[in-house]
């Protein structure tokens, strides 16, 4: 049973446009979610998160939405730059509980000139 | 120097063999982690240590064992590798967040077991 679920593979975005990267989970009982950033021939990123009592977070470029009652969070990448280019991996995680890190398959993210 | 360096970075081994995987973080972090990828899946958790005394199983830890020699050190093992041992891994750190999730990652091993 996938908790954490990305449904688009892939997703192509104009330069200086918005980004946005969608992950849908099951367990309405998750404490944190997570978003990682990858490039080829690297290690993961950490990004940005939320608590699952927030609704929105945002750092500079980056903000997630929280959507509940949806089971749904998304990441806005605004504007986009061609460094954004990577896998973006979705997370959700449990307070005090490292074990139980839940990641989804990442959606590969172009940034197109 | 990155801040979590893994070694080898690529390791083609026969099945049957043993293998260490190393990694050593200079971000001074008590937590650190061991993951696997595979093709389109996420992370998925093999083993976990919170400081030298504290090593705990991840979601798929059979046929792996780890050490910790130091804080700065964490070993993976392969006691007798297989072919869908085959994977990148990841070695990662993190301080105590909240959140519970590793925040640096090393830049990956690729293990291909033949």
């Amino acid at each position: 049973d996938q908790q954490v679920k990305q449904n688009s593979p892939s997703l192509s975005v104009q330069e200086g446009r918005i980004s946005i990267l969608n992950c849908d989970y099951t367990n309405s009982m998750f404490d944190y979610f997570l978003w990682y950033k990858k490039y080829p021939a690297e290690g993961p990123t950490f990004l940005i998160s939320i608590s699952s009592i927030k609704d929105k977070n945002e750092d500079g470029r980056f903000t997630v939405f929280l959507n509940k009652s949806a089971k749904h969070l998304s990441l806005h990448i605004v504007p986009s730059q061609p460094g954004d280019s990577a896998v973006y991996f979705c997370a959700a995680s449990f307070l005090g509980r490292d074990d139980k890190i839940i990641f989804g398959k990442g959606t590969r993210l172009h940034i197109l000139p | 120097d990155a801040d979590v360096t893994q070694t080898p970075r690529n390791r083609i081994t026969k099945t049957g063999k043993r293998i260490m995987l190393e990694c050593s973080q200079t971000k001074g972090h008590d937590r650190m982690y061991w993951y696997r990828q595979d093709p389109g899946l996420g992370l998925r958790l093999i083993y976990y240590s919170f400081d030298v005394k504290d090593i705990n199983k991840g979601e798929i830890s059979d046929g792996y064992s780890v050490s910790r020699q130091a804080q700065a050190k964490f070993s993976l093992s392969l006691e007798s590798a297989i072919p869908n041992q085959t994977a990148l891994y990841f070695c990662a750190t993190s301080d105590s967040r909240p959140e519970g999730a590793p925040a640096f990652f090393g830049q990956g091993t690729r293990l291909t077991v033949v």
